[in-house]
């Protein structure tokens, strides 16, 4: 069935490793996203892509990376250079092709703990 | 900056009351107006998405309003639930090189009491 899949719904990292938190969709929406989520500040967005291959910063991209390589995948790896990881991270994709097709629809999350 | 402010940042309701949870935006150009329902650990839900044309929107006990003039949406819960119980999140589209960018409120948390 149609969706969104996050993996691993729990991940425990080390301080100084990089992590990659893996999302795919098989609803053929061309944007997808990816929000960190803590306590009291709502969604963030970290990075956007709007087409494969491409993609963009959003508010608080410093700390991580991403790639667009497929339509269906849009990995977000946390470095060591994210001073604070510890979050619950959401993977979205929305069907932006007209005004009224803008759901975004998310995924379970996945929730970092650095240990 | 586009944003999207919304109140109460929590709410604490007894089981059967109404309650209207409030959405400001200063987001452009706009695009829609959706909210979202969140519960702890999963992600959002949308439960309803409104045009600049549209006032209300309802989804069973769920009414969406909407003043494109004064940028000011409005949730109304009527005879809450307890699994009411979440984050509501209001989200603004916006148009941006020729597709629309979502702009995300904090949230208000709904607690509901039995």
């Amino acid at each position: 069935d149609g969706g969104i899949t996050q993996s691993p719904k729990y991940l425990f990292r080390k301080e100084g490793q990089n992590v990659t938190l893996s999302c795919e969709q098989n609803l053929n929406h061309d944007a997808m996203y990816w929000y960190r989520q803590d306590p009291g500040q709502g969604l963030r967005l970290i990075y956007y892509s709007q087409i494969v291959n491409d993609f963009q910063k959003g508010d608080i991209a410093e700390g991580y990376s991403v790639s667009r390589e497929k339509k269906e995948s849009f990995p977000l790896t946390v470095t060591s250079a994210q001073k604070n990881p510890t979050a619950f991270y959401l993977c979205a994709t929305l069907d932006s092709s007209t005004f009224m097709n803008t759901e975004a629809f998310f995924g379970q999350g996945t929730r970092l703990t650095v240990v | 900056k586009n944003q999207v402010e919304q109140s109460p940042q929590s709410l604490i309701i007894l089981e059967g009351k109404n309650c209207t949870l409030q959405c400001n935006y200063t987001v452009s150009p706009f695009s829609n107006l959706r909210w979202y329902k969140q519960d702890t650990g999963r992600g959002p839900v949308s439960l309803t998405i409104m045009t600049f044309s549209e006032n209300t929107k309802s989804n069973g006990r769920y009414t969406a309003t909407l003043d494109a003039d004064t940028k000011q949406s409005s949730l109304h819960i009527t005879a809450s639930q307890l699994s009411d119980s979440a984050s509501y999140i209001c989200v603004v589209s916006v148009a941006s090189g020729g597709s629309y960018i979502p702009t995300f409120g904090r949230g208000t948390s709904l607690i509901v009491h039995p």
